[in-house]
């Protein structure tokens, strides 16, 4: 049972465009959302986050939306630029749920374009 | 960037021989994570740990053992690999919880099981 859903394995965007990157969730014990970059052969790289009680966060050229009554949040990436072509991964916690890490979705890749 | 080595980077192995993977860290962070990576499947937990000796089980722990004496350093050992063991493992570390559940990644470790 998938509790951190990204249902498009990838994405193509052109180059000053914007991106759009969807996740949905079925655990309403997470409070705390998450975007991490990954580039081949390199670790995941946290990118920008939200807390449950938000509904907005932004930083720079990227910009997370909650919308908890829907369960689902998206990562807007404007202008996007070449170097953005990366896979992203949606994660979820529980603040005061214990050490057990972050629940992860399946990933969607980003490609930008020129 | 947050020091967290894995080693090693790249192992070949056959079906039924152990292997174990290291992660060690100089952040002097709590927790531990063992990730493993796979097309269509995302990050999925394996185990983790939140103190010297203190581990516990992830989503896909089948297979796999770990061990943690030193604060710096998590084991993951798998007894007797199998080809569905053939993955990119990666270690990850976080600082106390109640702050963001932010967790930071090595940069993999890549096994194949033959």
């Amino acid at each position: 049972d998938q509790q951190v859903k990204q249902n498009s394995p990838s994405l193509s965007v052109q180059e000053g465009r914007i991106s759009i990157l969807n996740c949905d969730y079925t655990n309403s014990m997470f409070d705390y959302f998450l975007w991490y970059k990954k580039y081949p052969a390199e670790g995941p790289t946290f990118l920008i986050s939200i807390s449950s009680i938000k509904d907005k966060n932004e930083d720079g050229r990227f910009t997370v939306f909650l919308n908890k009554s829907a369960k689902h949040l998206s990562l807007h990436i404007v202008p996007s630029q070449p170097g953005d072509s990366a896979v992203y991964f949606c994660a979820a916690s529980r603040l005061g749920g214990g050490a057990d890490g972050l629940t992860f979705g399946k990933g969607t890749h980003l490609i930008i374009q020129p | 960037d947050a020091g967290i080595t894995q080693s090693p980077r790249h192992k070949v192995t056959e079906t039924g021989t152990p292997v174990t993977l290291r992660c060690h860290q100089t952040e002097n962070h709590r927790y531990m994570y063992w990730y493993r990576q796979d097309p269509g499947h995302g990050l999925r937990l394996i185990h983790y740990s939140y103190g010297v000796k203190d581990t516990d089980k992830g989503e896909v722990s089948d297979g796999y053992s770990v061990s943690r004496s030193k604060t710096e350093d998590f084991l993951l050992t798998l007894e007797s690999a199998t080809s569905s063991q053939t993955s990119v493992y990666f270690c990850a570390i976080s600082e106390e919880r109640g702050t963001t559940g932010e967790l930071f990644f090595g940069e993999g470790s890549r096994l194949t099981v033959l």
